[in-house]
């Protein structure tokens, strides 16, 4: 079975400094997708970043970046000049190209000013 | 465009009653998606549709139905609720298999 986990159940970060967030996969697909949402506290989920397992490059958008690593099965969020907006709850979230997708139990990020 | 609608926002029920929680989508999305959110346990997926007539069971289906009513809505019946099924439920809509978009949210309590 294809789970995700993420070890981290809280992390704190100071503002404008850089953090990242684990994230650990297990399945015996190939190709498949990963994604990054977060959840402030308005409970809204939003899609922060996304990768196709098949691009070796790493995706990134504005100040979130990823760290894939097919091999290890990894795929960490950074982000880079912590705001306090982005204080959230962070979940990773896998897709193997069925409808069914798998979500880890979140990381806790508190941005501290 | 509003995105993905829910309603209610938040619902309060007793054990035994029954209720339905609407979703509708304004982005001409094939696919729509039901899920709980419980404290520590993620996102857990209810049921799916991937295009308007057809639908399937995820990961945690039993205690609910489900209604692809048309294309633009996806509704979930609680027929007799019980405590178990306290929790968040989204309702999310996508493109393809490889995207999603999700609505606000319902907090529902069964006492």
């Amino acid at each position: 079975a294809q789970t995700v986990t993420q070890s981290q159940p809280e992390m704190s970060v100071q503002e404008a400094e850089t953090v990242t967030l684990s994230c650990t996969y297990d399945t015996s697909e190939s190709n498949y997708y990963l994604f990054w949402y977060k959840q402030p506290p308005s409970r809204q989920m939003i899609l922060v970043i996304r990768q196709e397992a098949y691009k070796q490059q790493n995706a990134t958008e504005n100040r979130f970046s990823v760290n894939f690593q097919k091999a290890a099965k990894s795929f960490s969020l950074k982000i880079s000049d912590s705001q306090l907006g982005d204080t959230a709850m962070y979940f990773c979230a896998f897709n193997s190209g069925t409808y069914k997708y798998i979500f880890g139990t979140g990381t806790r990020l508190k941005v501290l000013a | 465009n509003a995105g993905v609608t829910q309603t209610p926002k938040f619902q309060v029920l007793k054990t035994g009653q029954s209720m339905t929680l609407q979703c509708a989508q304004d982005m001409n999305h094939n696919s729509m998606y039901w899920y709980r959110q419980d404290p520590g346990m993620g996102l857990r997926l209810i049921y799916y549709s991937a295009s308007e007539g057809t639908t399937d069971k995820g990961e945690v289906p039993n205690g609910y139905n489900v209604s692809r009513l048309n294309k633009r809505e996806f509704s979930l019946r609680l027929e007799s609720a019980a405590p178990s099924q306290t929790s968040v439920y989204f309702c999310a809509s996508g493109v393809g298999r490889y995207e999603q978009y999700f609505g606000p949210g319902t907090r529902l309590t069964v006492t």
